[in-house]
Formats: C-alpha cells, sequence, structure tokens
C-alpha cells in the first residue's frame, strides 16, 4: 500500500533563509515522487518530479528534492526563500503502473519579511 | 498551447440538487483525475478516466459519478448534493497514464457552495 506524509502542517521562515518541507512516503513498488505548488485560489502547479533517475532532483522556482530509499524521504528544499514563495506544497507519490496517485496532507509555507 | 479550462468557476446550489462540471485537458492529453480539496479533508482522488473509459476510483459514494468523451472533455456529477459537498473540484489531464511518471497539469478549479 501506498501512503505519503508530509511531517509539517505549517513552516515559517523568513526571507532570504533556507525552506525545508519534509516528505516521507511509502510504496510497495518503486514510486514516482511529485511536489506541486498552490497558491490561493490556485491549481496545483509541478514544481518537481523524481522517476528513477538523478536522486537530486533540480525543480523550478530553485526548488530541488532529494530521492532518499533508505530514509523513504523526499524532502523539498530552496536555498533562499522568496516572498513570492508563499503558498501549500503537496507532496504526491504515483505507483509505477500510475495506477493509484496519493497526495500528502500538504504544507503551508509561511513566508516573512 | 492552452491549459486545463474548467466551467464553470464557481458555482451556488442548494442541499438535493444535482451539479454537473465540466473540464477541458490540454489538447493531446488523454487522461483526466478529478480531485475534491476541503480544508478538512486536503486534496482526495475521485476517479480517473482514460479514452472514455473510468480506470480508477476513489473512495466516494456513488453520488460523485463522471465520464469522459472522444474528444477527452471531461464531466463529472454529483447528485442529491449535501452540505459537505462544498469543495474546489479539480482537474488534472495528462499525456497518457501507464508509468506513473506522467506530470498532471491541474486546471483552476469549480468552487462549488452547496447552502
Amino acid at each position: 500500500a501506498q501512503s505519503v506524509t508530509q511531517l509539517d502542517s505549517h513552516v515559517s521562515v523568513s526571507e532570504g533563509t533556507p525552506v525545508l518541507l519534509r516528505c516521507n512516503y511509502s510504496s510497495s513498488y518503486s514510486p514516482s515522487l511529485f511536489w506541486y505548488v498552490q497558491h490561493p485560489n490556485k491549481g496545483l502547479q509541478l514544481l518537481l518530479k523524481y522517476t528513477s533517475a538523478a536522486t537530486l532532483v533540480k525543480g523550478i522556482n530553485g526548488f530541488e528534492a532529494e530521492f532518499k530509499k533508505s530514509e523513504t524521504s523526499f524532502h523539498l528544499t530552496k536555498p533562499s526563500a522568496h516572498m513570492s514563495d508563499a503558498a501549500e506544497y503537496f507532496c504526491v507519490v504515483s505507483d509505477t503502473g500510475g495506477f493509484k496517485t496519493i497526495f500528502g496532507a500538504g504544507t503551508r509555507l509561511f513566508v516573512k519579511a | 498551447k492552452a491549459g486545463v479550462t474548467q466551467t464553470p468557476r464557481y458555482l451556488i446550489k442548494t442541499r438535493g440538487q444535482q451539479v454537473t462540471l465540466s473540464c477541458s485537458p490540454i489538447s493531446g492529453h488523454r487522461s483526466v483525475s478529478w480531485y475534491q480539496q476541503t480544508p478538512g479533508q486536503g486534496l482526495q482522488f475521485l476517479f480517473e478516466y482514460f479514452s472514455e473509459t473510468q480506470r480508477n476510483k476513489g473512495n466516494f459514494p456513488g453520488r460523485f459519478s463522471g465520464r469522459q468523451f472522444s474528444n477527452s472533455r471531461s464531466e463529472m456529477n454529483v447528485s442529491t448534493l449535501e452540505l459537505g459537498d462544498s469543495a474546489l473540484y479539480l482537474c488534472a489531464s495528462s499525456l497518457a497514464p501507464g508509468q506513473g511518471r506522467d506530470e498532471q497539469f491541474f486546471g483552476p478549479g469549480t468552487r462549488l457552495t452547496v447552502l
């Protein structure tokens, strides 16, 4: 069975400081993993995806995530937060066959000036 | 290339009514998925369609149904609306299912309010 856990419901950082959004997953198969961002009253946008290629994945807007199989983690990071990064972030796991996609509960990122 | 479009963007209904939401995927995308998003339950998968066939279904009652047309456009229907059906309904399209590796492209959603 698949599951995904976002360890923090809210994260607050100051502008210019690093961002870390944590995600742990559970999957019986080799999963595909994604991070999506949702700005208020908008649909979701893909930040990055892991599909069994390089374990360090670079995405848009300076975000990156590292797939760690031994820790079953796929944490999202960014070296320096910007005010425009304030949004909700979703970690997503999908099985190899694409038959099941599960979204995490989301982490709301607040960025203080 | 136009993105995923959903109509209507906002909808207000009363309990007991039914509603139909529409989703037009990105041109060339053949897979369409529907999600319900609420503050309490988060994002929950409703169903996915590919080539006019429902390929996967989430854990929702039979009042929630959908279909896909030959041009890949999809509709979802909710009958006998309940207050708890108030939510943002998101549609997502992808090229094709099967590998779980395809990015999903989301529409802006339809905000349904049930009074």
